[in-house]
């Protein structure tokens, strides 16, 4: 079946830290990948997503490459800042000839928190 | 300007009760989906709904129904059968097509009292 595995949290780093987030895919075919940032008593935004092997995608400072030889798109970021402070959803669209091609497969999250 | 709005924010139930979470957008998406989400747990799908007047179960549909009237409101009732009720409730959507991005509206806490 289809499954996304994230790192266990919660994570905590001091504001400028190299951040790292590992998550690890099952699936079928060819999925697509997302990254998905939700903060506090709100709803899920999207942060970035890379639709096929090799891409790269980036946004506010952070980026993660689809990586199809390890099933594997880690979240990275240089140097975080306290506003950085939230929970992180890696999530998968499995790939077109799935049934489930339409539903979105999220990881359980990893809190991540950023100390001045 | 365009995004899903979920009322209200915070919901609380009576034994026994059905209570009915809203969730509209603006974005003229075709596909609406309701996820469950529990402390320290990722989203889990209860129904989703791919156009108007049809809609699937999801992971955990018991206890949940659902109807999609209109292209922009997908609302989501609570019944008395489902046991468990207290979580944090997410609508998205997202235009027609296969890895296009779901959206998510802010979210509705259901509370029992």
């Amino acid at each position: 079946g289809n499954s996304v595995t994230q790192m266990e949290g919660p994570v905590t780093l001091s504001e400028e830290a190299f951040l790292t987030i590992n998550c690890t895919y099952t699936a079928t075919g060819y999925p697509s990948l997302f990254w998905y940032v939700q903060y506090p008593g709100e709803g899920l935004q999207l942060l970035l997503k890379a639709t096929k092997a090799d891409d790269k995608g980036s946004n506010k400072g952070f980026e993660a490459t689809y990586r199809k030889e390890t099933t594997s798109f880690h979240l990275e970021k240089g140097s975080v800042q306290v506003s950085d402070s939230a929970v992180y959803f890696c999530a998968l669209y499995p790939g077109s000839g799935d049934q489930g091609a339409q539903k979105l497969v999220f990881g359980q999250g990893t809190r991540l928190t950023i100390n001045p | 300007d365009g995004g899903i709005t979920q009322s209200p924010k915070y919901l609380f139930r009576k034994e026994g009760q059905n209570v009915t979470l809203s969730c509209e957008q603006n974005l003229n998406h075709d596909a609406m989906y309701w996820y469950r989400q529990d402390p320290g747990q990722g989203l889990r799908l209860i129904y989703y709904s791919q156009i108007v007047n049809d809609f699937q179960k999801g992971d955990i549909a018991e206890g949940y129904s659902v109807s999609r009237e209109k292209k922009e409101s997908f609302p989501l009732t609570v019944t008395s059968a489902q046991k468990n009720p207290t979580a944090f409730y997410l609508c998205a959507s997202k235009e027609q097509g296969l890895f296009e991005t779901q959206y998510f509206g802010p979210g509705t806490r259901l509370l029992v009292l």
